[in-house]
């Protein structure tokens, strides 16, 4: 079942400017993570925040998590092409229910476009 | 390098013919996955295996088989049984508290001719 649901779907901004993508979720979690997808590609890991964490960064990029929404966001500051990409987030909802290694729960992505 | 690979980039089948896909990790992780996606979709999770010589199913097992006899080797076979199997899958490995990132293949692209 897919969990997470990245919003908005696709955005295009200007090199510079700073992209902000949500993602929310419909039960508990131990943590929620986010990936990058280059076209054709397989997923590279960005960042994981835990249930107890509300804010985490690294380098360019900001999560954010809010367990009473049940929502995350990924900002990445100061974008450059090469940041096109798509963005997933992933939560362990079977995890957190059952305990051990069930898989990531994927959402469908946004589709990030940095304008040169 | 430490990594995982999954092998071929590019497979063709035929319609009722079994194909299978690739993916050995030298990580030494224990748990293992296989996820299908399909285009502008996430990914959905076909298979995993927490140890070796034990395998579960995940949300779309169907037409999917897989077995895991070694630890850096998790096989997956696409049979005719899988009514729509052109998609992209990707192999991901972890360690096993699944606390911690997940490292992904650079998938397999089959397209069924």
């Amino acid at each position: 079942s897919q969990q997470g649901e990245e919003d908005p779907q696709a955005l295009s901004i200007q090199e510079g400017e700073n992209a902000t993508m949500n993602c929310s979720y419909k039960t508990s979690i131990n943590n929620l993570q986010w990936y990058r997808q280059n076209s054709g590609r397989g997923l590279v890991h960005l960042i994981l925040i835990r249930s107890n964490e509300r804010e985490k960064h690294s380098g360019r990029l900001r999560v954010t998590l809010d367990t009473s929404k049940k929502s995350s966001s990924l900002l990445i500051t100061a974008s450059r092409a090469a940041d096109t990409a798509s963005y997933f987030c992933a939560t362990d909802e079977n995890m957190y229910s059952g305990g051990g290694a069930d898989g990531l729960t994927f959402g469908k992505g946004t589709h990030l476009i940095i304008q040169p | 390098d430490g990594g995982i690979t999954q092998s071929p980039k590019y497979l063709f089948r035929k319609e009722g013919q079994n194909v299978t896909l690739s993916c050995e990790q030298n990580l030494n992780h224990d748990a293992m996955y296989w996820y299908r996606q399909d285009p502008g979709q996430g990914l959905r999770l076909i298979y995993y295996s927490q140890i070796v010589n034990d395998f579960q199913k995940g949300d779309i097992a169907e037409g999917y088989s897989v077995s895991r006899e070694k630890k850096e080797s998790f096989p997956l076979t696409v049979t005719s049984a899988q009514k729509n199997p052109t998609a992209f899958y990707l192999c991901a490995s972890s360690l096993k508290d699944g606390n911690t990132e997940a490292f992904f293949g650079q998938g397999t692209r089959l397209t069924v001719v």
